[in-house]
């Protein structure tokens, strides 16, 4: 199956910090989203981007399917935006289930 | 329609006891997933419906496991003889055939 590999693992910020999220993967995507977990264990919906460049506020994303990888943008950070960010992937050919990443654990601090 | 709808949102059960947890999808959407989550790790694919039909099943999904989706509407996950290995967060997911899924809150299931 398709392997998905997302760094940093962890990552502290200070408020007001910007961050890069990694997503490698290594085969071909139908289906690409990102995802925040909360401390409730609820995944929000941050993007669907299989290719492109997508932005919501203070977030955006990039995913350039050619070179199998997606690229998650944090700006000026807040102490809400910690919890774990998953990438999720749908390889070509299957039904649309997703593969998970390990996710990024970010801490945002005042 | 709120989203997807999980019931319950915790449960805690004996070693040897039987679970059912209950997943109602977003109306419109004919994709029902279920996925499993352990502590520190993203969630796995367990199985998928497309509206009654169960299309695959994981291998995850051991024999102790069942799921229906009785007229393609709302989804039941039952365990048979659970196990302290089956804590775990159980969660459901809905989509169109083809595009974004939205996932549900979750059940956080304790065996004890």
């Amino acid at each position: 199956g398709i392997q998905v590999e997302q760094s940093p693992p962890d990552l502290i910020l200070q408020e007001g910090a910007n961050s890069t999220l990694r997503c490698n993967f290594s085969d071909s995507v139908n289906n690409l989203q990102w995802f925040h977990q909360n401390p409730w264990g609820q995944l929000i919906n941050l993007f669907y981007i299989p290719s492109g460049t997508k932005q919501n506020g203070r977030l955006s994303a990039t995913t350039v399917a050619t070179e199998r990888y997606s690229l998650l943008y944090i700006s000026s950070s807040q102490t809400t935006d910690s919890g774990v960010y998953f990438c999720a992937l749908g390889q070509t050919g299957t039904a649309s289930k997703l593969t998970f990443g390990t996710g990024t654990r970010l801490q945002v601090t005042l | 329609d709120t989203g997807v709808s999980q019931d319950p949102r915790h449960k805690i059960t004996k070693r040897g006891q039987n679970v059912t947890f209950r997943c109602d999808p977003i109306s419109e959407h004919n994709r029902l997933y279920w996925y499993r989550q352990t502590l520190g790790q993203g969630p796995e694919f367990l199985t998928y419906f497309q509206n009654e039909a169960q299309l695959e099943k994981s291998r995850l999904l051991s024999d102790r496991f069942s799921a229906e989706r009785p007229k393609g509407s709302f989804s039941t996950l039952e365990i048979q003889r659970t196990e302290q290995g089956d804590s775990a967060m159980y969660l459901c997911a809905s989509s169109l055939l083809r595009g974004e899924a939205f996932f549900g809150q979750g059940t956080r299931l304790t065996v004890v």
